[in-house]
């Protein structure tokens, strides 16, 4: 099954800075990159997502990057505001359906 | 992307004692998954449940203690058996959107605290 590393676990970064959070992955097949914030008492919700055939995608303050070579793809988010504030799963799609996620990144944006 | 209500959000239960959790979509989905995450970790898959079939269980999950059902292509329910405190974790469900769309959808979860 897939591997999945996601560093780092926890994060915290002034109000206005950027951020960046790393997902490691071991299945060579794997072809669809997602991120998932989870707050408080909800369910994670995808904020953005890639498939292999792109380098890069960005929507407004958040981009994620993939590097299919090293088996990495990374989250970065830019001027980060307090509602930022969650944790954050990569789920790399392997050659199975069902998500694998990582361990999760608890961002603390501080005002 | 598919709504989904999942019910109850929250149960204190005895041990010994079985719950229930439902989870009502408002399309038609294949594929929906139930997964458990225990406080401050990430997310485990239990099992994959499409229509019409037997659900797929993970290693360390068994149906006697995780039954699942999943009687048309919107619905389906997890009963965690013979709760004991160990069970006490976040119980969520997930959907496929199908046609290699991407982008899984979750219920906003089931808070099980076991006493």
């Amino acid at each position: 099954g897939e591997n999945v590393e996601q560093h780092p676990s926890t994060l915290s970064v002034q109000e206005g800075d950027s951020a960046v959070i790393k997902c490691t992955y071991s299945d060579s097949a794997s072809n669809y990159f997602p991120w998932y914030k989870q707050e408080l008492g909800k369910g994670p919700q995808l904020i953005i997502d890639i498939r292999s055939n792109v380098g890069e995608k960005k929507d407004q303050r958040i981009a994620v990057t993939l590097n299919k070579t090293a088996k990495h793809f990374s989250l970065h988010i830019t001027e980060t505001q307090p509602e930022d504030s969650a944790v954050y799963f990569c789920a790399p799609h392997g050659s199975a359906r069902q998500l694998t996620f990582g361990s999760g990144t608890q961002l603390t944006v501080l005002p | 992307s598919a709504v989904i209500s999942q019910k109850p959000s929250r149960d204190i239960c005895q041990r010994g004692t079985s719950l229930t959790i439902q989870c009502q979509v408002d399309s038609q989905v294949t594929m929906m998954f139930w997964y458990r995450q225990q406080p401050g970790q990430s997310l485990t898959l239990i099992a994959t449940a499409n229509q019409g079939s037997e659900a797929t269980y993970e290693s360390g999950f068994v149906i006697d203690k995780f039954p699942i059902s999943r009687p048309n292509l919107t619905f389906s329910t997890l009963t965690v058996s013979n709760m004991s405190p160990e069970d006490s974790s976040i119980y969520l469900c997930s959907v496929d959107p199908g046609q290699g769309r991407g982008g899984y959808t979750f219920g906003s979860g089931t808070r099980l605290t076991v006493v």
